[in-house]
């Protein structure tokens, strides 16, 4: 099976900050990942499916990219609604989700 | 707009059977497939499977031998039942929609259900 792997795990940043995340597989998936937003007590909420194709309504400031096996997360500039958790899941093989990354206030 | 909402008891008795329904408002079962995801406290999300509408599946390996998906397309309805739970099996239960033909990914999920294994 494939497994998922995120840095950090944790990443504390401002307002306006510009956040990348990695998220890597065990092994090649292609393109087939997604990113989700989870916020506490939330179900998530897809984001970016296919690396890097934004989902309906995601605003333009959350960007993804990579293909095989590494892959990363890019908030250009970080807003008040955008400390959560992330998860990446790859749909190339069943489906598996990586550990999460939190991004907190600094 | 589809709206999904799980039920089912929040507690467990080990080796028993876990069963959940989840049912779909605003729209129709038909023509998606639908699935069970899960996540223990504190912890990363697991997918356990999906059931398309006409009943064909598709499950998480590790959780195959114990798992069933059925879907009740008169009420709407899909369920998940689990069995021979254990501790580790304590979790949030999500139901969501597989939005996309091709690709297994959620696009709308349900608020959660809490389900806890003990005696």
């Amino acid at each position: 099976d494939i497994q998922m792997t995120q840095s950090p795990s944790t990443l504390s940043a401002s307002v306006g900050d510009r956040v990348t995340i990695t998220c890597r597989a065990s092994q090649s998936i292609s393109r087939w990942l997604a990113w989700y937003q989870q916020k506490p007590g939330k179900a998530p909420k897809l984001l970016i499916y296919k690396a890097s194709s934004l989902e309906s309504g995601v605003p333009s400031r959350f960007s993804g990219s990579g293909s095989g096996t590494e892959f990363t997360l890019t908030i250009s500039s970080l807003q008040p609604d955008d400390f959560a958790t992330y998860y990446c899941q790859q749909y190339n093989s069943y489906v598996t989700f990586g550990p999460g990354t939190k991004v907190d206030i600094k | 707009q589809v709206q999904l909402q799980e039920s089912g008891p929040g507690l467990v008795k080990p080796s028993e059977t876990l069963s959940l329904t989840c049912t779909v408002s605003g729209g129709s079962i038909r023509n998606y497939y639908w699935s069970w995801i899960r996540q223990p406290p504190g912890k990363a999300l697991e997918w356990i499977g999906y059931i398309y509408y006409n009943g064909g599946t598709n499950y998480n390996p590790a959780l195959k031998s114990r798992l069933t998906l059925s879907v009740d397309m008169s009420k709407n309805q899909f369920s998940l039942k689990l069995g021979s739970v254990t501790a580790a099996d304590t979790a949030l239960y999500y139901c969501a929609r597989v939005g996309y033909s091709d690709s297994t990914l959620f696009d709308i999920w349900g608020q959660g259900t809490k389900v806890a294994v003990s005696s």
